[in-house]
C-alpha cells in the first residue's frame, strides 16, 4: 500500500537553527499537509499546499515557517529560526483529492534545545 | 473557534471486552468526520471517512456511527484485544482537519 515517508523520524537542533522536514507523499495525491503535536496536546493543523501554493495556513504558520514542493516529489517544511516551543511532532499528509482521506506519515519529532 | 473533543481521554479494558468512545463536534458547518488509529511510532492509520448523517460503518470488530444535527460521533470496538491497543483519534474536516485530543485504548490479555 503506497505511503507517506518523512525524514528524519527524530531531529534535534539548538535554538536559532534553521530546520528542514522532508515528506514524499504518495505520488498521485494532489493536496498536501503538515499538522504537528506538541506533548500533551490536540494534533494542530499548520498549512495545506495545492497547485503549487499554500491554499491556508493557522496563525502557528507565521513568517518563520515556510513550505515547497521543489521538485514535484518531495514537500518540504523548514522552520527558519527555531525556537524552544517549535519541539513537537511534525506530520506530513497527502490526499487525491477534496473528498478523499488523508494519508498520513509518521512523523517527525524535531527537539529543539 | 471549532473544537472537537473526545472521551474518555484513556480506557483499560480486558481482552474481549467491548467498549466505546465518543467525539463531538460543532454540527455547524460539517463537511466530514474522520476516526484515525495511532500507535505510537507509526502513521496515524485512517478508520472511517463519515459524511452523512445516520451514517454507520464497520471494518472488522470496529463500527461507528455519526449524528450530525446534535453533532457527535461514536467508535466502537467489539471484543477488544491487545493489538487494539492505541490512541484513537476523530478529526471534523472543514477543508483542513480539526483532531480531538484522542483516546488511548489500553487492553489488558
Amino acid at each position: 500500500e503506497p505511503e507517506v515517508t518523512q525524514t528524519p523520524s527524530h531531529q534535534v537542533t539548538q535554538m536559532g537553527q534553521e530546520v528542514i522536514l522532508r515528506c514524499v507523499p504518495i505520488s498521485n495525491h494532489l493536496y498536501f499537509y503538515w499538522y504537528r503535536q506538541i506533548l500533551g496536546q490536540k494534533v494542530e493543523f499548520l498549512v495545506s499546499f495545492y497547485n503549487n501554493e499554500i491554499s491556508e495556513k493557522s496563525e502557528i504558520f507565521d513568517d518563520q515557517f515556510s513550505v515547497e514542493r521543489p521538485d514535484g516529489s518531495n514537500f518540504t517544511l523548514k522552520i527558519r529560526s527555531t525556537k524552544l516551543e517549535d519541539s513537537a511532532m511534525y506530520f506530513c499528509a497527502s490526499k487525491l483529492g477534496s473528498i478523499y482521506g488523508y494519508t498520513f506519515g509518521s512523523g517527525t519529532r524535531l527537539t529543539v534545545v | 473557534i471549532l473544537n472537537v473533543e473526545q472521551s474518555p481521554q484513556s480506557l483499560h479494558v480486558q481482552e474481549g471486552d467491548s467498549t466505546n468512545f465518543t467525539c463531538s463536534f460543532p454540527s455547524s458547518n460539517f463537511y466530514a468526520l474522520h476516526w484515525y488509529r495511532w500507535e505510537t511510532a507509526k502513521s496515524p492509520e485512517a478508520l472511517f471517512v463519515m459524511t452523512l448523517n445516520g451514517d454507520e460503518k464497520k471494518k472488522g470488530r470496529i463500527s461507528a456511527t455519526l449524528n450530525t444535527k446534535e453533532g457527535y460521533s461514536y467508535l466502537y470496538i467489539k471484543g477488544s484485544q491487545p493489538e487494539d491497543s492505541a490512541t484513537y483519534l476523530c478529526a471534523s474536516n472543514t477543508g483542513k482537519l480539526i483532531f480531538g485530543q484522542g483516546t488511548t485504548l489500553q487492553v489488558k490479555p
